[in-house]
């Protein structure tokens, strides 16, 4: 079955550590993308990639870095440099523009 | 920049109708709506596109007015199912950048 998988689904770490969130897509999809959701801030964009090998910074990329060097495959980690890394992590994607995104079942990380 | 959604929660009886609004300070491209379960990944629900006609699926459409920058969910008959988190999604460029608002939670109750 083609789909998003998102891995693990809870991630514990020590305050202080990068942590590498994985994302992997077998829809043969071009675009992925990455969103951190918290209580009352809704879906906020950290990183997104239209194809491989290039990638954008959403509007809360700070602390944050991704690679894009396969299609099927967009990690993001969360550097020590992230104030507050606690929170849901959705990874998306989509074959383009004005197209429909698929969501992965999310990562909860918190941060202790 | 995130979209404004209104209301932020609504509370309904079943059978009764809902409206959610979305709207954007910059030009719409599409406008994207997604339905989240508590703890799930967001479902897609549906998209309107520039230039686009009104789009519905069973009890819920949705429309989408380029010149205000503005798109509404309708809730018709709501269910039980329908309770959850709407989010929109807007494309406001080039980029393929989507940016998603804060959400409304809806909640249907018997």
């Amino acid at each position: 079955d083609g789909g998003i998988t998102q891995s693990p689904k809870y991630l514990f770490r020590k305050e202080g550590q990068n942590v590498t969130l994985s994302c992997e897509q077998n829809l043969n999809h071009d675009a992925m993308y990455w969103y951190r959701q918290d209580p009352g801030q809704g879906l906020r964009l950290i990183y997104y990639s239209q194809i491989v090998n290039d990638f954008q910074k959403g509007d809360i990329a700070e602390g944050y870095s991704v690679s894009r060097e396969k299609k099927e495959s967009f990690p993001l980690t969360v550097t020590s440099a992230q104030k507050n890394p606690t929170a849901f992590y959705l990874c998306a994607s989509r074959w383009g523009g004005y197209t429909e995104a698929f969501f992965g079942q999310g990562t909860r990380l918190t941060v202790v | 920049q995130q979209p404004v959604q209104s209301p932020q929660a609504v509370i309904l009886r079943e059978g009764e109708d809902a409206v959610i609004n979305c709207s954007s300070s910059k030009a719409l491209y599409s406008v994207h709506w997604y339905r989240q379960k508590h703890g799930e990944a967001p479902v897609f629900l549906m998209i309107l596109l520039k230039g686009g006609e009104q789009k519905g699926h069973e009890k819920i459409s949705a429309s989408f007015n380029e010149k205000k920058q503005q798109s509404s969910l309708y809730l018709t008959a709501s269910q039980l199912s329908y309770s959850g988190t709407y989010f929109c999604g807007t494309e406001t460029g080039g980029y393929q950048k989507v940016t998603f608002g804060i959400g409304t939670k809806l909640q249907v109750i018997p």
